[in-house]
Order: structure tokens, then C-alpha cells, then sequence
């Protein structure tokens, strides 16, 4: 069975410091994982996703997410907040390997202080 | 190009009416999902089509809830006799691949509530 935790339900940073979204995860195989992004009143939008090539991946809006197996870690990391950053983002796991069936984290709300 | 769109945006219906929502993918994906975003239960697999095999139904809460996929293209998800606890976002995703993992886009999502 495949699991995510996002560690922190609620994150707030000022502008122009570096943001950190925790997530840890649990799967019977080498997994695919996503980080998604969504904003109030808007759909779910993909910022990255890590398919066992580079365990440094980057996404959109200068966001990254390092995969480390021996942590089963997948962190989400930005080094400067902007006031556009605030939104919910999703920390998730396939449920096989073609990453289909998705299981979601709980995901984190980040605020972002002028 | 257009992404994946859902109708209506927004629904109220009466406890024991049924519902549908409608799920149009992006033209060309073979793979369709459904999930319910809810307060308390966070965001849910419900069911997945992929081309013309059989739906992998085992997200769906309770034998209430049923979808259709017509042509390999526009989706329905069928409520029944709503309930209270039915009241969620309910998001359709489609997915092309990508390598050799699909990427899921996501539509804005059914804002069902059931009074």
C-alpha cells in the first residue's frame, strides 16, 4: 500500500525567504511522486514530478523537490517566497507504477507575509 | 489547448435526488479519473477508465455512486439518493503520458452540496 504524509497542515513565511514543505511517504516500489498546487477557487496544477531519473527535480515558479530513498522523503523547496506563492500544495504518490490512481497527502496551506 | 473542463460548477441538490456531473477530458487522453476533494477526508480516488478496459471502481464509497465513460471521451458520475455526506468537490483528471509516467491534469472541479 502506498501512504504521504505532509508533515505541517499549515506553513507561513514573509516574502523574499526561502519555503519548506515537508513530505514522507511510504510505497512497496520505486514510486512516482507529485507535488501539486492549488489555489483558492482554482484546480489542481501540477508543479512537479519525480519518475526515478534525477533525484533533484524542478518544477514551475521556481520550485523543487529533492526524492531521498533513504528518508522517503520528498520536500518541496523554494529559495524565495512570493506573495503569489500562498496556495495548498499536495504532496502525492501513485498507486502503481504508470502513476495512475493517485493517493494524496493531507496538504499544507502556505501564507506568505508581505 | 483547452483543458479538462467539468459541468456544472456548482451544484445544490435535496437529500434523495440524484446528481450527475460531467467530465470532458483533454482530446486525445486515453485515461480519466475521479476524485472528491471533502472537509475532514481530503482528496479521494474514486474511479479510474483507461482506453476501453473495464473501470478500476474501487475508490467509489458505496453503491450510490457510479460512472460511465461513452466513446473513450465524456465522463458522468452518477449519485443516487444523495446524502449529507456527499457534499464535497468532486475533481475529474485525465492523463496523456508523459516518459513513462502519466501526468494527471486536473479539471476546476463540481462544487456538490446536498441540503
Amino acid at each position: 500500500a502506498q501512504s504521504v504524509t505532509q508533515l505541517d497542515s499549515h506553513v507561513s513565511v514573509s516574502e523574499g525567504t526561502p519555503v519548506l514543505l515537508r513530505c514522507n511517504y511510504s510505497s512497496s516500489y520505486s514510486p512516482s511522486l507529485f507535488w501539486y498546487v492549488q489555489h483558492p477557487n482554482k484546480g489542481l496544477q501540477l508543479l512537479l514530478k519525480y519518475t526515478s531519473a534525477a533525484t533533484l527535480v524542478k518544477g514551475i515558479n521556481g520550485f523543487e523537490a529533492e526524492f531521498k530513498k533513504s528518508e522517503t522523503s520528498f520536500h518541496l523547496t523554494k529559495p524565495s517566497a512570493h506573495m503569489s506563492d500562498a496556495a495548498e500544495y499536495f504532496c502525492v504518490v501513485s498507486r502503481d507504477n504508470a502513476g495512475n490512481m493517485l493517493t494524496f497527502g493531507g496538504g499544507t496551506r502556505l501564507m506568505v507575509k508581505p | 489547448g483547452a483543458g479538462v473542463s467539468q459541468s456544472p460548477s456548482n451544484k445544490v441538490t435535496e437529500k434523495g435526488k440524484d446528481v450527475e456531473l460531467r467530465c470532458d477530458p483533454i482530446s486525445g487522453h486515453t485515461a480519466l479519473y475521479w476524485y472528491r476533494q471533502s472537509l475532514g477526508q481530503g482528496l479521494e480516488f474514486l474511479i479510474y477508465f483507461q482506453g476501453n478496459s473495464a473501470p478500476d471502481k474501487s475508490g467509489l464509497p458505496s453503491d450510490r455512486f457510479s460512472a460511465e465513460r461513452t466513446g473513450g471521451s465524456v465522463s458522468t458520475l452518477t449519485i443516487q439518493r444523495t446524502q449529507q455526506e456527499d457534499s464535497a468537490v468532486y475533481l475529474c483528471a485525465s492523463s496523456s503520458r508523459t516518459g513513462t509516467t502519466d501526468t494527471q491534469y486536473f479539471g476546476p472541479g463540481t462544487r456538490l452540496t446536498v441540503l
